[in-house]
């Protein structure tokens, strides 16, 4: 059974801090990381795709890094604004490129103004 | 920009009745989704849809459960006894350009 952890569960930080979160994922029968915001009553936002490993991507202030050999993530947000405020999940593709996404349980995380 | 909608937003149901939740998916995506978050747990996948049938479905996903695209751009899940467990968030998603679109989900409560 494939299992994908986020950390940590929640995170509280003022406006303007740099956050970072974590996500584990078994390295084998990889095929794709992927990175979500989710904001309460709307639908989950895809903000990264990730594949290969060494992968860095960036979306405004959010960027994320993947190691695929030891099976990890992580999303980096710099300069938190209370709009970051949302759940972020990753969720990892294995096998195929129309495979499932197994989720984690999420980062919650709140930016205090 | 084009989005996956669902309907309905909430259902309330009485155990054992049949519940069908309807998404419109991405118009030019191929490969649709069903997937569920119960209250406090990881979100979980049930279903995938491709080509007008199933590709790959979970344990979750057994008899009670079904999946159909009746006009080429509906896609429906239908419970069709449901039970307390069932109560959760539903999820339906299309993909393209390998990523995964999600509606903003329906909320099934199971009385």
């Amino acid at each position: 059974i494939l299992n994908v952890e986020q950390s940590p569960q929640s995170l509280h930080v003022q406006e303007g801090d740099s956050t970072n979160f974590t996500c584990s994922f078994p390295s084998s029968n990889f095929y794709a990381l992927h990175w979500y915001r989710w904001e309460t009553a709307k639908s989950p936002e895809a903000l990264f795709v990730m594949t290969l490993n060494g992968d860095e991507k960036k979306k405004g202030r959010i960027s994320a890094t993947l190691n695929t050999k030891e099976g990890y993530s992580y999303l980096y947000i710099k300069g938190s604004q209370p709009e970051d405020s949302a759940t972020y999940l990753c969720a990892m593709r294995g096998g195929t490129s129309y495979g499932k996404l197994t989720f984690g349980q999420g980062t919650i995380l709140t930016v205090h103004p | 920009e084009p989005e996956v909608t669902q309907t309905p937003s909430h259902q309330v149901t009485q155990m054992g009745q049949e519940v069908i939740l309807r998404c419109v998916p991405i118009s030019n995506h191929l490969y649709f989704y069903w997937y569920r978050q119960i209250l406090g747990q990881k979100v979980e996948f049930l279903v995938s849809f491709y080509n007008n049938e199933i590709s790959e479905k979970s344990e979750i996903f057994d008899d009670q459960f079904s999946v159909e695209r009746p006009d080429g751009s509906n896609f429906t899940l239908k419970i069709r006894s449901t039970k307390l467990e069932d109560s959760a968030m539903y999820f339906c998603a299309s993909r393209g350009r390998g990523e995964l679109f999600f509606g903003e989900g329906s909320r099934l409560t199971v009385l």
